[in-house]
Parts: C-alpha cells; structure tokens; sequence
C-alpha cells in the first residue's frame, strides 16, 4: 500500500483567484490521479498525472482551468485556477497499487470553499 | 458511456442488522473493488474481485462478484456504528481507468 498526504487540507478562497493543492506519495509509483467529490457523494476523475508529460484530461475539464503537474514519481500538483463558488468541493488524489487491478490509494482530501 | 449502478443511495438501520448494497452495471469489469470512505478522510480499499462468482469475506463484510462480471454486492451482516460511512464500488475497465458508483451512505444507529 501508499500512503498519500495531500495540502493544505482545507481552505477558504475568494473568487477569481486560485489555490494549488499538493499530493505526495510516500513511495515510487506509475499512475496518479485527481478526482473531485461533491460531500457525500461519488468521485468524478478530473485527469490522469504523467510523469514527465502533459496530463491526461476527462470530457469536460481543460488544462487552463485545472493545470497539473507531476515533476517526479512520489509527487503532483493540482491548481484549480481563476476560481469561482462552482469549484467549491473535495478535491482527492490517488495513486495505482502495485497489484494488477486499479486498486487506489487516496489521500486526505482537500476541502476547498470559494466565496 | 458506462455506468455504475449502486443501489441504495442511503441506509439508515440498527445496530445488529443486516444489509446488502448493490452495484450493477451493463458493463463488464475486468475486475472491481469496493471502498469505505468516512468523513474528512479518502476513500479506503476493502476489496478487489476478479472473477466471475468469486466471493470474498473481511470478517462480517461479504463481498460477491456476479457470474458475468457485471454486477457485485456488499453484505454486511449485524452491522455496527463503526460500519457507518460511505461504500463506494469502482468498476475496471481497462487502460488504469475506473468508474465509480454513485455511493451508499450508511448510518448505523447504537
């Protein structure tokens, strides 16, 4: 297993500016990812990181509003960019197991408000 | 697009009761796994299943993977407090990709 520690783990942002959430990963591994989540509801994948080239995007979330970085193997960065009170929520990282299956592992969270 | 059934969306029961959480899906999974989640905290892996009619138990925790692969339940049997959180099924399907239910939320009562 990993473990995953994320910052900051909460925090309250005007409108119009943006945050970056970090996510570090206690050992080596291939894939990470950065989900958000809605309080008490289900994930939504917003990219895959790759280390050493551009991220990887879902239908409907674009590199300008939420860039990605993954400059090494234990670690990646997710800035949620000119931000507005829609991308108030949990935003997760992850990353694949060595197992055969997508088992992940996820971090604490980041708990963001946009007022 | 693929989807993941879960049913139900919300569990409230006492405490020694038994229940079952399902996940279906038209799809089928290469392999799926069931996760708890509690508040403040990411999700956390219970288990995985891969094969067809596998079922596997983490002490009262019953977890079934359907013969086709399309679908997997979650029994819980004499539930307590500690069990109340957020279950969360994912589904794979291929090229490190999941798909996640949409989430039961359970509240066991003392």
């Amino acid at each position: 297993s990993a473990v995953i520690s994320q910052k900051p783990s909460r925090d309250i942002c005007q409108r119009g500016t943006s945050l970056t959430i970090q996510c570090q990963v206690d050992s080596q591994v291939t894939m990470m990812f950065w989900y958000r989540q809605q309080p008490g509801q289900s994930l939504t994948l917003i990219a895959t990181a790759n280390q050493g080239s551009e991220a990887t995007y879902e239908s409907g979330f674009v590199i300008d509003k939420f860039p990605i970085s993954r400059p090494n193997l234990t670690f990646s960065t997710l800035t949620v960019s000119n931000m507005s009170p829609e991308d108030s929520s949990i935003y997760l990282c992850s990353a694949l197991g060595l197992a055969s299956y997508n088992e992940q592992f996820f971090g604490p969270g980041t708990r963001l408000t946009v007022l | 697009t693929q989807l993941l059934e879960q049913s139900p969306q919300f569990l409230s029961i006492q405490e020694g009761e038994n229940l079952t959480v399902y996940c279906n899906s038209s799809s089928v999974f290469s392999s799926l796994q069931w996760y708890r989640q509690e508040p403040g905290e990411g999700p956390v892996l219970l288990v995985t299943v891969v094969t067809g009619g596998e079922v596997k138990k983490l002490k009262r925790l019953t977890f079934q993977f359907g013969d086709a692969r399309k679908d997997s339940s979650l029994h819980i049997t004499a539930a307590q407090p500690g069990d109340t959180g957020l279950y969360l099924c994912a589904g794979e399907t291929g090229g490190f990709k999941t798909i996640f239910g949409a989430g039961t939320r359970l509240f066991v009562k003392a």
